[in-house]
């Protein structure tokens, strides 16, 4: 168990729709980043998060967003989905500094029909 | 730009034999290096990291990688394969370029290992 909580496990839905993924960081971690894993994309950074602020972005579409919350918990929002959204979202977490892994959350399984 | 590669889709190995998954990297300053593992419908677990200092690094499980900067390598290695180490490996490079406390991970495209009895 890394510590890194994910809601929900798995979520279906249809295209066109508006879903809200939820991610926990590991105790005392500032740092939370988001990752796509798709079949044809590979593993894909998305954004990634400081005490608050967004730090930095990745191939991030528009119509994905995400915050960090004040009790640091994270939310990332894809709107207007389509099919090829469907894949695995994967939240991480790290103690501040280059030197320190990340920890992967179980991820959330996304699937657009 | 920052990268890392992963040259083969599969290793197949004999449990007890040694088993290698090979990694390189292209990165502009000092290379963060990290390997992780992913079993099935679960997520990245953190096997061993090279940051600084000896080249051969020890991680989780019996894990160790070899860091060679002259080859621009980072291979992980494992004196004795298990069935249970059949999984998808991934090496990855902290992105360093930027402000402080930015440090996304670039991932290779992944190496599916296969160990049988």
């Amino acid at each position: 168990d890394s510590g890194v909580t994910q809601t929900p496990k798995h979520l279906i839905t249809a295209t066109g729709q508006r879903v809200t993924l939820r991610c926990s960081p590991r105790s005392g971690d500032l740092s939370v980043y988001w990752y796509q894993q798709s079949l044809d994309q590979g593993l894909q950074f998305l954004i990634q998060y400081y005490n608050g602020e967004e730090r930095a972005k990745g191939n991030i579409l528009e119509r994905f967003s995400a915050q960090q919350f004040p009790d640091l918990h994270s939310e990332l929002n894809l709107s207007s989905l389509e099919l090829g959204d469907s894949a695995l979202y994967f939240c991480a977490s790290s103690a501040p500094g280059l030197a320190y892994e990340q920890y992967f959350g179980p991820g959330t399984r996304l699937t657009v029909t | 730009a920052q990268s890392v590669a992963q040259p083969e889709d599969q290793v197949n190995v004999a449990e007890g034999n040694p088993l290698t998954v090979k990694c390189t990297y292209s990165v502009s300053g000092n290379p963060y290096l990290f390997w992780y593992v992913q079993y099935p419908n679960r997520g990245l677990q953190f096997l061993l990291k090279y940051i600084t200092g000896d080249n051969l690094v020890k991680g989780s499980y019996g894990f160790e990688a070899e860091f060679n900067k002259s080859q621009t390598s980072f291979h992980l290695k494992k004196p004795s394969a298990l069935v249970s180490d059949s999984a998808l490996y991934f090496c990855a490079v902290r992105d360093d370029r930027g402000s402080g406390n930015t440090g996304k991970l670039i991932f290779g495209q992944g190496t599916t290992l296969q160990v049988k009895p």
